[in-house]
């Protein structure tokens, strides 16, 4: 079972704000993503890395961007929060030895007022 | 585009009831195949997945799939659910490259 470990869980934060959603996995996983939630909802790929120095864009537009420096760290950056934002943001990992087997952290809950 | 279609949006047992969930997918490849539930408050936690052989594949908490690649589809089934069943349950397909989920199911089982 693969540690993922997101900060902050839960964020309230006024229009404009930049915000960074932190992102920090322990097992040494060459992959990680984003996926985007709304309550009740489908989740969205918004952001993927196969490694180090690699970022993706997932299925759904995000206006989100993210970063891959270290292995273990996936920080997800909004440079301006709108209310549209307000939604879960979910990190995982996952490595090819497994299957692509993915393990979620706990979810980040971004409100933007 | 893969994708993955989830029949059910809510359901709703009685305890002890059968439960199957169904899912679809559509793609041509080799796929894994795999079942996530989120408890209400708690983060996604894989419930059983299925890469290749026997395509009736065990989880836990009593929960099984079967994967019938004819029609494309991938199960998920409990013979007598219990009130601790109660989450959302997400069908998720993937290649070797990205997991792409269904819309999710929202189980709720009444005492």
């Amino acid at each position: 079972e693969a540690d993922i470990y997101q900060t902050p869980r839960y964020l309230v934060i006024g229009t404009g704000k930049k915000i960074t959603l932190e992102c920090s996995q322990t097992m040494g996983h060459d992959k990680m993503y984003w996926y985007q939630q709304d309550p009740g909802m489908e989740l969205h790929l918004i952001h993927y890395s196969y490694g180090v120095n690699s970022t993706e864009k997932g299925d759904l537009s995000s206006e989100s961007t993210v970063s891959r420096i270290r292995t273990e760290h996936f920080p997800l950056t909004l440079e301006s929060a709108r209310p549209s934002h307000t939604s879960q943001y979910l990190c995982a990992s996952s490595e090819y030895a497994s299957g692509n087997t993915i393990y979620f952290g706990e979810g980040s809950w971004l409100t933007v007022v | 585009a893969q994708s993955v279609s989830q029949h059910n949006h809510h359901v709703i047992l009685s305890e002890a009831a059968s439960l199957e969930l169904g899912c679809n997918y559509s793609y041509g490849g080799t796929v894994n195949l795999f079942w996530y539930v989120q408890y209400p408050g708690q983060h996604l936690q894989l419930l059983l997945k299925y890469f290749s052989g026997d395509p009736l594949v065990k989880g836990i908490k009593g929960f099984e799939a079967e994967f019938i690649k004819s029609k494309f589809s991938f199960n998920l089934r409990k013979p007598s659910v219990q009130w601790s069943d109660t989450a959302e349950y997400f069908c998720a397909v993937s290649n070797t490259d990205k997991l792409i989920f269904g819309t999710g199911t929202r189980l709720q089982v009444f005492p």
